[in-house]
C-alpha cells in the first residue's frame, strides 16, 4: 500500500533561516505529490503540487518542492522563514489510478522563533 | 462566500448519542470527501462521493453513514457515538477534469464525545 513518511514531527527554525521539511513516499510508480499547510484551528490549504513536467515546483508564500524520483522524495523548502510560517505541514500523495484518494503523511509542525 | 462550509464547527455530545455534520460546497465540484483527523493530527480518508455516488468507502464502522442529497452536499451521520469518535472531521471537494486532483477543504468540525 502507498505510504508517506515525513521525517521529523517537529521542526524549529529561526526567523530568516532556511526551512526544510522532508517527505518520502513509497511507490514504484510516481504518484501525484502535494504539500498542504494547516494553520491553528483551520482547514488545510494547498501549498503546491507535482503531477508531471518540471520537477521543481513553486507554491504560495515562497515555498517550493523538488520531486526526486531516484530518492522517492518531495522535500519542501523555503529560503527564509517568517513568523507567519508557523503551522502544521502535510505531505500527501494520490496513487496512480487512485480516485483522488489523498493519502497524508503524519505531518510536521514548524515552529519559527525570533 | 465560503467555498466549502461545514456545520457545526464544534460539537460536544455524550456517548451513545447520534449526531450529524453537514457540508456544502459552492464551487460546482462533482466530488466530495470526508476526512478524519485524530488527536495526533493524522488525516485519513473516510468516504468520497462523485455526483451522489459513493466511490470510496474506507474501513469505517457502519455507525458512520454518509449521505449526499445532491452533488453540492455531503452530510455525515454518526450513530451510537463512542469516545474514539472524538476527532476533527474535514469535508473537501474537487472538480473533474482539469484540477481534479486538487482538494479544497472546509474548516473542520471538532467532535468531542464525553
Amino acid at each position: 500500500a502507498q505510504s508517506v513518511t515525513q521525517l521529523g514531527s517537529h521542526v524549529s527554525v529561526s526567523e530568516g533561516a532556511l526551512v526544510l521539511l522532508r517527505c518520502n513516499y513509497s511507490s514504484s510508480v510516481p504518484p501525484y505529490l502535494f504539500w498542504y499547510v494547516q494553520y491553528p484551528n483551520q482547514g488545510l490549504q494547498l501549498l503546491l503540487k507535482y503531477t508531471t513536467g518540471a520537477t521543481l515546483v513553486k507554491g504560495i508564500n515562497g515555498f517550493e518542492a523538488e520531486f526526486k524520483k531516484s530518492e522517492t522524495s518531495f522535500h519542501l523548502t523555503k529560503p527564509s522563514a517568517h513568523m507567519s510560517d508557523a503551522a502544521e505541514y502535510f505531505c500527501a500523495v494520490i496513487p496512480s489510478g487512485g480516485y483522488n484518494k489523498l493519502i497524508f503523511g503524519a505531518g510536521t509542525r514548524l515552529a519559527v522563533h525570533p | 462566500d465560503t467555498a466549502v462550509s461545514q456545520t457545526p464547527k464544534y460539537l460536544v455530545t455524550q456517548m451513545g448519542n447520534d449526531k450529524s455534520i453537514k457540508c456544502e460546497q459552492n464551487l460546482g465540484h462533482d466530488t466530495m470527501y470526508w476526512y478524519k483527523q485524530d488527536s495526533k493530527k493524522f488525516l485519513k480518508i473516510m468516504f468520497s462521493y462523485n455526483n451522489k455516488e459513493l466511490i470510496i468507502n474506507e474501513t469505517v464502522p457502519n455507525r458512520f453513514s454518509p449521505k449526499s442529497p445532491d452533488k453540492a452536499h455531503l452530510n455525515l451521520h454518526i450513530n451510537s457515538l463512542e469516545l474514539g469518535d472524538s476527532a476533527v472531521y474535514f469535508c473537501a471537494s474537487s472538480p473533474t477534469g482539469n484540477g481534479a486532483n486538487v482538494l479544497t477543504f472546509g474548516a473542520g468540525s471538532r467532535l468531542t464525545v464525553l
